[in-house]
Formats: C-alpha cells, sequence, structure tokens
C-alpha cells in the first residue's frame, strides 16, 4: 500500500470559510479515500473516490481526484467549529487492502 | 456508513498483564480487519491486517507474540497485548473492510498500563 500525503500540515480559518486541503500519492490507484479524526477518537469514513471519478460530493464536502497530477483535494464548504480535526486520505493501488497513512491535516476552525 | 466497535474504550492495566480488546463489524461482514495504534500527535501505524480464518499478518517490526490476533468470525476480532509494559500504552485503533473497498474504523481503545 502507499502512502498520501496532505497539505498543508495545519490550516486554520475561520467559521463560515472554505477550507481546501490536498493530497498527492505516488504511484497509480484504484480508489482514494479521505478520513476525518478528532482528537482521541476513531477514524471517520467521508468520501471513497474512484480512479475513473473526477468528482464526487457529500453534503459540504467535495472532492476531486487528477490521476494526471496523483493528486485529490477535499474541499469544506461553509465550515463550522464542529469540523475541527485532523484529515487523512488513504490511496489504495492495485490488489491492496490495508492503508497508510500520513501526516494529515490538522484543521482548525475558529467561531 | 457501517458501524464499528471496539471494547473497551479505555484500559488501564498493571504492567505485566494482558489485555484483550474486541473489534466488532455491527452491521456488516468483514473477511479482512486491520489493527492500528497511534501515539499522541502522531499518524496511525498499521500493525496488523487480520483474516477471517487464518494467521493475521504482521507489520515490520510488530511482534507477532506480543500482540496476539485472532479473527474468529466475520465480525469479531480481538488483539490481546501480552504481558504489557508501559511503552504500550498507546491508543488501539481497528477497522473492518465493507464490500465496496471502504474501511470502516471503531471509535478506538486508549491502553495506559502503569
Amino acid at each position: 500500500s502507499q502512502q498520501g500525503e496532505e497539505d498543508p500540515q495545519a490550516l486554520s480559518i475561520q467559521e463560515g470559510e472554505n477550507a481546501t486541503m490536498n493530497c498527492s500519492y505516488k504511484t497509480s490507484i484504484n480508489n482514494l479515500q479521505w478520513y476525518r479524526q478528532n482528537s482521541g477518537r476513531g477514524l471517520v469514513h467521508l468520501i471513497l473516490i474512484r480512479s475513473n471519478e473526477r468528482e464526487k460530493h457529500s453534503g459540504r464536502l467535495r472532492v476531486t481526484l487528477d490521476t494526471s497530477k496523483k493528486s485529490s483535494s477535499l474541499l469544506i464548504t461553509a465550515s463550522r467549529a464542529a469540523d475541527t480535526a485532523s484529515y487523512f486520505c488513504a490511496p489504495i493501488s492495485g490488489s491492496a487492502r490495508q492503508l497508510t497513512f500520513g501526516s494529515g491535516t490538522q484543521l482548525t476552525v475558529l467561531p | 456508513g457501517a458501524v464499528v466497535s471496539q471494547h473497551p474504550s479505555w484500559v488501564i492495566c498493571k504492567s505485566g498483564t494482558s489485555v484483550k480488546i474486541e473489534c466488532r463489524s455491527l452491521d456488516f461482514q468483514a473477511t479482512t480487519m486491520f489493527w492500528y495504534r497511534q501515539f499522541p500527535k502522531q499518524s496511525l501505524m498499521l500493525m496488523a491486517t487480520s483474516n477471517e480464518g487464518s494467521k493475521a499478518t504482521y507489520e515490520q517490526g510488530v511482534e507477532k507474540d506480543k500482540f496476539l490476533i485472532n479473527h474468529a468470525s466475520l465480525t469479531l476480532s480481538t488483539l490481546t497485548v501480552t504481558s504489557a509494559h508501559p511503552e504500550d500504552s498507546s491508543f488501539y485503533i481497528c477497522s473492518a473492510r465493507g464490500d465496496r473497498d471502504e474501511q470502516f474504523f471503531g471509535p478506538g481503545t486508549r491502553l495506559t498500563v502503569l
């Protein structure tokens, strides 16, 4: 399995603003998943985007995938204080089943 | 999304004792489950892949005799930390793979070894 690299490492915004975080990976993928982790909690699955998809929406979340650039982005619109968490991407290649995590993006939404 | 539970959510034990952590997929069957550990302010590190009905596959550097994994059914995997020591204190998280490639994580177990 390969590890995604999230960027930026930390992001601080005001409530109501949009938050964008990026993920880069090295080799071709079958799909890529985004997760959120609140401090001291498990990971919450947000969105899975497959390699043949370019964009996916779920509520206030929008995920894009550019396989030519080997990158993905997660956009959270109209952010809320409750969105404060660490966000991780997990690219999946080939028949790999396990996920490998990078350092994540720590998002802080200020009220 | 699917629900994965862990029990207990936290445990404090004395050095030298063994601790068992359960991971259950509540509304789906999972032939494969995964165990991770996470130290404060660090990312999740995969420890092992647990396959129903067969031996677990451990990541390099993870002692299989110390971290015993049993995947007895399609909805239950257990991790036993044997002869726990303070350096084993960590946050242990399991995940279960659904049938459409998503992985769902449990809420984690905080282990503190005194």
